[in-house]
């Protein structure tokens, strides 16, 4: 069976510091991938998507970048962060067939200070 | 461009008691997919149920079943025999059968709260 793990599961940084965010698939190849943004008491919001190794697609324009080094894994980083960039991150996979349905990983909790 | 309206920020509901919460929807592209997801306190988005734009009769699963009404633009979720742990937060979602990812707009969704 697939699974989709996310790390880290919490994070507090610092405006203007870094960040990175990992997800990684297991049990699928070549899936569709996905970063989403919850605010607080708010729906989602795509921000990047992936249909391939290198292939990122944003919906967003913002200081964040996504980048896809190997098949199943997805980076979501920015090199400076802002207060506005805290929230709930959630990294997705679909199949890319049928319903296409999105699966999701646990989430990364960011609160930027 | 898509869109998805949740009209009920809150619902409550007794155990055992059946709930519908609400989903309308506008796009205008001609097939799409409709998606139901449940987000506990946890943060996690668990996939509920699915309906294609095309699909002759409502789906079900389990004791998830989805009220499409294409006409009216809405995909309505109906629990059945409500359980303390349905509590959580439900979205609504959904996304076009055009372009070569899934891109799924989600509605603000609702809480819902099973009580004794």
């Amino acid at each position: 069976s697939q699974t989709i793990h996310q790390w880290p599961a919490t994070l507090v940084q610092p405006v203007g510091s870094p960040l990175s965010l990992e997800c990684t698939v297991e049990g699928t190849s070549n899936p569709n991938l996905y970063w989403y943004r919850q605010a607080a008491g708010r729906g989602l919001q795509l921000l990047f998507y992936s249909v391939g190794i290198g292939q990122i697609s944003s919906e967003v324009p913002q200081n964040l970048s996504a980048s896809r080094p190997q098949d199943r894994q997805f980076i979501l980083s920015s090199k400076k962060l802002l207060l506005s960039d805290s929230g709930f991150y959630l990294c997705a996979w679909s199949q890319g067939v049928s319903t296409d349905t999105q699966y999701f990983g646990p989430g990364t909790r960011l609160t930027v200070l | 461009a898509q869109k998805i309206t949740q009209t009920q920020p809150g619902m409550f509901v007794q155990e055992k008691e059946a709930v519908t919460l609400d989903c309308t929807y506008d796009t205008s592209d001609p097939s799409y997919g409709l998606f139901w997801y449940k987000q506990p306190s946890s943060g996690e988005m668990i996939f509920l149920i699915y309906q294609g734009s095309y699909d002759q009769q409502n789906a079900t699963e389990g004791r998830y079943s989805l009220n499409f009404q294409k006409a009216r633009k809405s995909a309505n979720l109906v629990i059945s025999a409500s359980q303390l742990g349905d509590s959580a937060m439900y979205f609504c979602a959904m996304r076009p059968f055009t372009g070569t990812a899934s891109k799924l707009t989600f509605g603000t969704g609702t809480r819902l709260q099973v009580t004794l």
